[in-house]
């Protein structure tokens, strides 16, 4: 009974392929949130979903997509995967967009790029 | 801009003894400030945080925080360390209007030696 799971744990690709890590919570909250974390554990978000609506873009790519198909669900697809992709990507979740509300954070994607 | 700094990478402390792990930042209005713990190979779990009121909040595992404005600090502290704390520890700062945008710090590593 996982509050946010993401799929795969580990992902070792090429560089310039296409790749999507997946994620879910079944807590049903309306916000869902992805953040990078770097070599250096320095943790940043990229983008976040309040009832399938994108409210925060930061400054990402835009080979970096992500795709909201309901409020349990939040995916990112990378194009075109650089060196520089490699991280960890976390998903999070919170019942609304609030700093008051907390955020829950899955496990992880390690993503290599080769 | 927001920003949150933690000035020590690595901290080693035995097993029994007191703990504080240091958290500064900088933010033009009252923070909503946060600790996250990631232990190995998992996500980060929120052991505290501070939205208002009472300066010297309590958390799970036993860990306290105090939020001082005149330092801009919210240092965490634990009086007996345990093995099990061993783990990397995120100081957060949140956005009182907005979306749930959170600004972590780059981590300090906890040792815990026997």
């Amino acid at each position: 009974d996982t509050a946010v799971s993401q799929t795969p744990k580990y992902l070792v690709t090429q560089m310039g392929n296409d790749k999507s890590i997946k994620c879910e919570q079944n807590l049903g909250h309306d916000t869902m949130y992805w953040y990078k974390q770097d070599s250096k554990k320095f943790l940043k978000i990229m983008f976040s979903y309040n009832n399938k609506e994108l409210i925060i873009n930061e400054t990402v790519p835009n080979r970096f997509s992500p795709k909201s198909p309901d409020k349990a669900h939040l995916n990112l697809h990378i194009n075109s995967l650089e060196l520089g992709d490699s991280a960890v990507y976390f998903c999070a979740s919170s019942r609304a967009p609030s700093s008051t509300d907390t955020q829950y954070f899955g496990p992880g994607t390690r993503l290599t790029v080769l | 801009a927001q920003s949150v700094t933690q000035p020590d990478i690595h901290i080693t402390v035995s097993e029994g003894a007191s703990l504080e792990l240091r958290c500064n930042y900088s933010y033009g209005a009252t923070p909503y400030l946060f600790w996250y713990v990631q232990s190995p190979g998992q996500g980060l779990q929120l052991l505290l945080k501070y939205f208002s009121g009472d300066t010297l909040v309590q958390g799970i595992k036993g860990f306290e925080a105090e939020f001082k404005r005149s330092q801009s600090s919210f240092n965490l502290r634990k009086p007996s360390v345990h093995w099990s704390d061993a783990a990397e520890y995120f100081c957060a700062v949140g956005e009182q209007t907005g979306a749930n945008n959170l600004f972590f710090g780059t981590g300090t590593r906890l040792t815990v030696i026997p």
